[in-house]
């Protein structure tokens, strides 16, 4: 059974700081690793990595994969008060058409 | 582009009673998925369709069903409904060209009673 393990649980951090969130992963056929924010209701797609050690970078965020390690990290920094959310990591599996496996997520709140 | 829309939004039911939800996916898109988001277990698979069929089920009784029309929106139904089924429903669609990303809805909030 696939599995995904994110940390920490929550983490709060005041503006202007650097923040490292981590997901490990266990999955029988990786097909992807994909990184979300959820703020209020709808999850919004942030990163898909599929090669290790190619950053993904978008703003502020960025993401890196290693798959003979089995984790990711995603980084935010110089964080804002509009970071505050919940991050989930997923992992996809080749033998799973789209189906998505998901970490209980971290709860990230930026104090201004 | 439009994005996933789910509807309703807020849904309030007995026990014992049914529910459909509904969502339509982005335009194009041709997979759709359902997943259960509860504070105890987060989001958990529930099925996905393409081209109308089941292509993934996952470990959620038979209570819980779904279908797909031939303009990709997508249903699921809960009969029999019971206290622990109160969560939020998501549904994703993607594309399904090679690693297209899963892209939500907004949720039903579904409150069992």
């Amino acid at each position: 059974e696939d599995k995904v393990v994110q940390s920490p649980l929550s983490l709060v951090v005041h503006e202007g700081d650097t923040v490292t969130l981590n997901c490990s992963y266990e999955v029988t056929n990786f097909r992807s690793l994909l990184w979300y924010k959820q703020e209020k209701k709808a999850p919004t797609f942030l990163f898909m990595l599929t090669s290790s050690g190619i950053e993904k970078k978008s703003g502020r965020l960025s993401s890196i994969l290693d798959k003979k390690e089995l984790f990711s990290i995603l980084n935010i920094t110089a964080t804002q008060t509009g970071d505050s959310a919940i991050y989930l990591c997923a992992v996809g599996n080749n033998n799973a058409g789209n189906m998505l496996t998901f970490g209980g997520g971290t709860r990230l709140m930026v104090k201004p | 582009k439009a994005g996933v829309t789910q509807t309703p939004r807020y849904l309030i039911k007995t026990r014992g009673q049914q529910v459909t939800l509904s969502c339509s996916p982005i335009s194009g898109h041709r997979s759709v998925s359902w997943y259960q988001q509860t504070p105890g277990q987060g989001l958990q698979f529930l099925f996905e369709y393409f081209s109308e069929t089941q292509r993934n089920k996952g470990n959620f009784p038979g209570r819980f069903s779904g279908r797909q029309f031939s303009n990709s929106r997508s249903e699921m139904n809960v009969s029999t409904l019971e206290l622990g089924d109160s969560a939020l429903y998501l549904c994703a669609s993607s594309s399904d060209t090679n690693n297209s990303p899963l892209h939500f809805g907004n949720g039903t909030r579904l409150t069992v009673t």
